[in-house]
């Protein structure tokens, strides 16, 4: 069975841009998360997602948003990067949204230049 | 506001020996703690759970202990192995809550000498 898969695993960009980042979530998991983790704050939450609805959202600016897709992918996407924006990018998925053990994927190292 | 804290960051332990990491949580409310281990350029790893109607839950070669009444967990590593080497994190949550309710520690690095 395969695991969580983001893509891509590293990105570099440019302060101002914008990026987009995916991750599939395990056949039949129907809950993702995104977290942002940097070695000053940690780990956080970014937002939830289950059956293609936002259920939960961390405290982040109106520049980090999210969707889910009828197949469960889902894709997050910062827009006008800053340097903070730098960290690594997590996604987990859970088979139901509540209680239940999170499987998270490799990351996506995000430097922001 | 309520958070999760780790006692220590850094814990250096000799191969073969039992380590022990700490964390400490505030939040009454919780019911649900899990363990991570993050190894370099990898996501976070489950390792065990437990809830807070237990105070004791082994799995293999790992032991949580849960101390309600000074909102203390412990992850106890039996006979540490270099493949232990990582980051561990401890979690807290509801656990009617959804994932988004899950509160991460900031993680203490284990470090296994040879």
């Amino acid at each position: 069975k395969a695991g969580v898969t983001q893509t891509p695993r590293y990105l570099i960009k440019t302060r101002g841009q914008q990026v987009t980042l995916s991750c599939s979530p395990i056949s039949g998991h129907r809950s993702v998360s995104w977290y942002q983790q940097t070695p000053g704050q940690g780990l956080q939450f970014l937002f939830e997602y289950f059956s293609e609805t936002q259920r939960n959202k961390g405290n982040f600016p109106g520049r980090f948003s999210g969707r889910q897709f009828s197949n469960s992918r889902s894709e997050m996407n910062v827009s006008t990067l800053e340097l903070g924006d730098s960290a690594l990018y997590l996604c987990a998925s859970s088979f139901r949204d509540r209680g239940t053990e999170a499987f998270f994927g490799q990351g996506t190292r995000l430097t922001v230049v | 506001g309520e958070s999760v804290g780790l006692h220590l960051p850094t814990l250096s332990v000799q191969e073969g020996d039992n380590s022990i990491i700490n964390c400490a949580y505030s939040n009454s409310a919780s019911d649900y703690f899990i363990w991570y281990k993050q190894e370099s350029g990898k996501g976070p790893q489950f390792i065990i759970d437990i809830r807070s109607n237990m105070d004791k839950r082994q799995g293999q070669r790992v032991t949580v202990l849960l101390n309600k009444t000074v909102k203390h967990l412990s992850l106890q590593i039996a006979a540490t192995q270099p493949g232990d080497s990582a980051v561990y994190f401890c979690a807290e949550m509801n656990y009617g809550g959804s994932q988004g309710n899950l509160i991460f520690g900031k993680g203490t690095k284990l470090s296994v000498k040879p």
